[in-house]
Parts: structure tokens; sequence; C-alpha cells
């Protein structure tokens, strides 16, 4: 079965912490992993991309990590800010068909000041 | 902001009413979604359009319509909704087909209570 598991489900910080977010997946075939920050009351926005081949991206504070063989990725987050107070989604897509994202239930993200 | 839009923000029906949500895209884009986000679950993908044909129902009761009259447009009309149906309702867009790595924009979502 296709799925998403993230980890954990919520976690709270201080500002200036780091941490990491965890996702795996048992999605096949495989096309590439993202990571979207959903603020409350907002849509989701689009953080990080990675494909098979790619194992480590990075946006600002924000770094993502892909082992395809595994089939795991991280998200990790620098110098929390308060802004960084979000959902964080992870999401795999399969490739195939349009529209065929598997979504996780996201890590809900408070950062404290 | 994104470029999808969304209206209205905030919905408030009984089970006898009809709605609709509506969603634009300011972004060129052929292909929308209707996604429907309900609390700690995952985000369900309802309907996909791509250049205003649907190619994608995941099962949605037929309570739910979906209309996209042009690339730009899209619609949910609502009619007697149960309470469960509360949720965040979502509209994405895209390039479709052209875009392998399918960047969905997201707009900022309709918050529907059913009473």
């Amino acid at each position: 079965k296709n799925q998403v598991e993230q980890s954990p489900q919520s976690l709270i910080i201080l500002e200036g912490k780091n941490c990491t977010l965890q996702c795996n997946y048992t999605v096949s075939p495989f096309s590439n992993l993202r990571w979207y920050k959903q603020d409350t009351g907002r849509g989701p926005v689009s953080l990080t991309i990675m494909t098979f081949s790619e194992n480590t991206k990075s946006n600002g504070r924000y770094t993502a990590t892909l082992d395809a063989d595994t089939k795991q990725s991280s998200l990790h987050i620098t110098a929390s800010q308060l802004s960084d107070s979000a959902s964080y989604i992870c999401v795999v897509n399969r490739g195939s068909t349009l529209g065929r994202l598997y979504f996780g239930r996201g890590t809900q993200l408070t950062v404290w000041p | 902001e994104t470029g999808v839009t969304q209206t209205p923000r905030h919905l408030v029906m009984g089970m006898t009413n009809k709605k609709s949500l509506k969603c634009e895209q300011h972004l060129g884009h052929n292909a929308m979604y209707w996604y429907k986000q309900s609390a700690k679950k995952p985000l369900e993908l309802m309907f996909v359009y791509s250049l205003e044909e649907r190619v994608e129902n995941n099962s949605v009761p037929s309570r739910f319509s979906p209309e996209c009259p042009n690339s730009s447009h899209l619609f949910l009309h609502l009619h007697t909704l149960q309470p469960e149906d509360s949720a965040l309702y979502l509209c994405a867009s895209s390039l479709g087909q052209t875009d392998p790595q399918e960047t969905q924009y997201f707009g900022p979502g309709t918050r529907l209570l059913v009473l």
C-alpha cells in the first residue's frame, strides 16, 4: 500500500533551536519527494523538492535529505524562528498519473519565544 | 501569494443548503485540483481537471459536484452536505503533464462548517 508516514506528529521547540522532522514512505514507483509548509489558515507552500538522484536540498534555513534506498526523508530547520510555527507536510509523487500525490499527515511545529 | 485565490474563505451552511466554492488561478496553468483537508488526516484528492476535462474523481459522494468552465476557474458545488463534510477545502493548480515535477500551487482554502 502506498503510504507516507511522518514523525513526530507534533513538536515544540524554543526559538533559535534546531529540529529535524522525519518522513518514511512506501510509495512506488517514485518520482520526487516534496516538503510543504502550511501556516494556519493557509494553503501549503512548497519548500523543497528532491528527485531520486538527489540526497540533499537546501532552501535558506531548511535542509531536506532523501535516502531513496531506505525510503526516508528528513527536513532539518536551523536556528528556528517564531514564523517557522506551522505544519510541515511530506508529499511523494509517483509520477505516473496527473495528481497522483501521496500526502503525509504532517508534523505540527510550534516555536516558542 | 501563490496566484491561486479561493472564495469564500469561511462558510457555514446547514445540511439542506446549496452553496458553491470558487477557485481562480492567475498562473496560466492547465490543471486544477480540489482537495479536502480534515483535522489529523492527510490531504485527500477529490477531483482533477486537465484542460477543463475531469481526469480524476476519487470516489467522492455526489453531493459534491465540480465544475471547470475554463482553465482559470474551478467551482465546487455543494448540496445536502453532512456534518462530517466540515473541513478545509483546498484548490490547487499546476502546469499539468508538461511539468514532470508536477509542482502544485495551493490556494488559501475555504473553511467549511456544516451544521
